[in-house]
């Protein structure tokens, strides 16, 4: 059990439809990131949040977005759903996250399937 | 749970050989790497790291190579045992950006 934890765990929607995605860190950890992994593709960098600021941005849509609440927590949220999200999203933390490399806890991922 | 990446290289070596598991890089300037291990149905759960500054690590069972001059990591994994049987990802970092992950290989251990 790495600490991180993401809910819901499986997600089934429609396209078109809006979701929102979960993920609380490993206490003490003050950045989250957020990952997509498809079917034959490795994890694909979303976003980073540190303390509550957005940090970085990799190949995040959009129709997506996300926040981290003062206690950490991150939210992110897909709308406008199409059949090609229909993924694995991962939820990371570490201790750090400006200006340096750090160990990164996975959470068990969110299975989301659009139909 | 459902596979990751269905056509991923898979490497089959048999219960209590050596395993060695390749990752090109992309970065030159990256200066730290992490190899990850996905049991199915699981997030990525880190097994080894190592810096730039050095050309090997060891840890229990793991092995990590780092050749900077031709951009490779490996991961060697000794008696390899049916827990180890997972998707295998190597990650590179660059001092302030964000880690960028391999594609992945698949360790298939045979009793």
């Amino acid at each position: 059990d790495s600490g991180v934890t993401q809910t819901p765990k499986h997600l089934i929607t429609a396209t078109g439809q809006r979701v929102t995605l979960r993920c609380s860190p490993r206490s003490g950890d003050l950045s989250v990131y957020w990952y997509q992994q498809s079917l034959d593709q490795g994890l694909q960098f979303l976003i980073q949040y540190y303390n509550g600021e957005e940090r970085a941005k990799g190949n995040i849509l959009e129709r997506f977005s996300a926040q981290q609440f003062p206690d950490l927590h991150s939210e992110l949220n897909l709308s406008s759903l199409e059949l090609g999200d229909s993924a694995l999203y991962f939820c990371a933390s570490s201790v750090g996250g400006t200006g340096g490399a750090y160990e990164q806890y996975f959470g068990p991922g969110t299975r989301l399937t659009v139909t | 749970g459902e596979s990751v990446g269905l056509h991923l290289p898979t490497l089959s070596v048999q219960e209590g050989d050596n395993s060695i598991i390749n990752c090109a890089y992309s970065n030159s300037a990256s200066d730290y790497f992490i190899w990850y291990k996905q049991e199915s149905g699981k997030g990525p759960q880190f097994i080894i790291d190592i810096r730039s500054n050095m050309d090997k690590r060891q840890g229990q069972r793991v092995t990590v190579l780092l050749n900077k001059t031709v951009k490779h990591l490996s991961l060697q994994i000794a008696a390899t045992q049916p827990g180890d049987s997972a998707v295998y990802f190597c990650a590179e970092n660059h001092y302030g950006q964000n880690f960028v992950f391999g594609p992945g290989t698949r360790l298939s251990v045979l009793p």
